[in-house]
């Protein structure tokens, strides 16, 4: 059965900290990973992986994945309070509805 | 100038009833989905259209019926409303070219 797994559940740190979440993945035809960013309403979309060992960034974000180890890891440096939220991978499979495995998400709270 | 956008926004009830929610895109998307996320965040999917057509339908209880009028709209009804129905449901589009998901804000659907 395809499975995303992500770790830790939960995270606590203070502003300024470096973050690093982790996403693994166990799929059949796989054809990108996704990073969502979930405040307290809809998910917004952060990163797209397609391709091995290709940094993805976008300010203090940035994203990476293994298709030979099946993971990707979303790094956030200088947080900050407003970085505060869920962080949800995703892995999309090929096919006829390439459909989006979700894995249950990494909380992050950013005390100040 | 709302992309995705779900009516209504919360929604209370009792156990039983019969109820419907409504989604609509702006976009020019011809995929769409249905997502339910419980307490614990995870992201469900339950169907998806393309095109009208049901191309991803899970194992959700008959009770739930979704209705595609259009490639713009997508609308969910639901019969004999049960407790555990209570979630925030989402619904999401994507263009058939991207695996991006565009998410509406949700619905908070409460049984009582």
């Amino acid at each position: 059965e395809d499975k995303v797994v992500q770790s830790p559940l939960s995270l606590v740190v203070h502003e300024g900290d470096t973050v690093t979440l982790n996403c693994s993945y166990e799929v059949t035809n796989f054809r990108s990973l996704l990073w969502y960013k979930q405040e307290k309403k809809a998910p917004t979309f952060l990163f797209m992986l397609t391709s091995s060992g290709i940094e993805k960034k976008s300010g203090r974000l940035s994203s990476i994945l293994d298709k030979k180890e099946l993971f990707s890891i979303l790094n956030i440096t200088a947080t900050q309070t407003g970085d505060s939220a869920v962080y949800l991978c995703a892995v999309e499979v090929a096919g006829n509805n390439r459909k989006l495995i979700w894995g249950l998400g990494t909380s992050l709270a950013v005390n100040p | 100038d709302t992309a995705v956008s779900q009516t209504p926004k919360y929604l209370v009830t009792q156990m039983g009833n019969d109820k419907s929610i409504k989604c609509e895109q702006n976009l020019g998307h011809d995929t769409m989905y249905w997502y339910k996320q419980d307490s614990k965040k995870f992201l469900k999917i339950m169907f998806s259209y393309n095109n009208k057509e049901l191309i991803i339908n899970e194992t959700v209880p008959n009770r739930f019926s979704p209705k595609s009028p259009d490639k713009a709209h997508l609308n969910l009804h639901i019969n004999s409303l049960e407790l555990g129905d209570s979630a925030v449901y989402f619904c999401a589009s994507r263009t058939g070219s991207y695996n991006e998901q565009f998410f509406g804000p949700g619905t908070r659907l409460t049984v009582l």
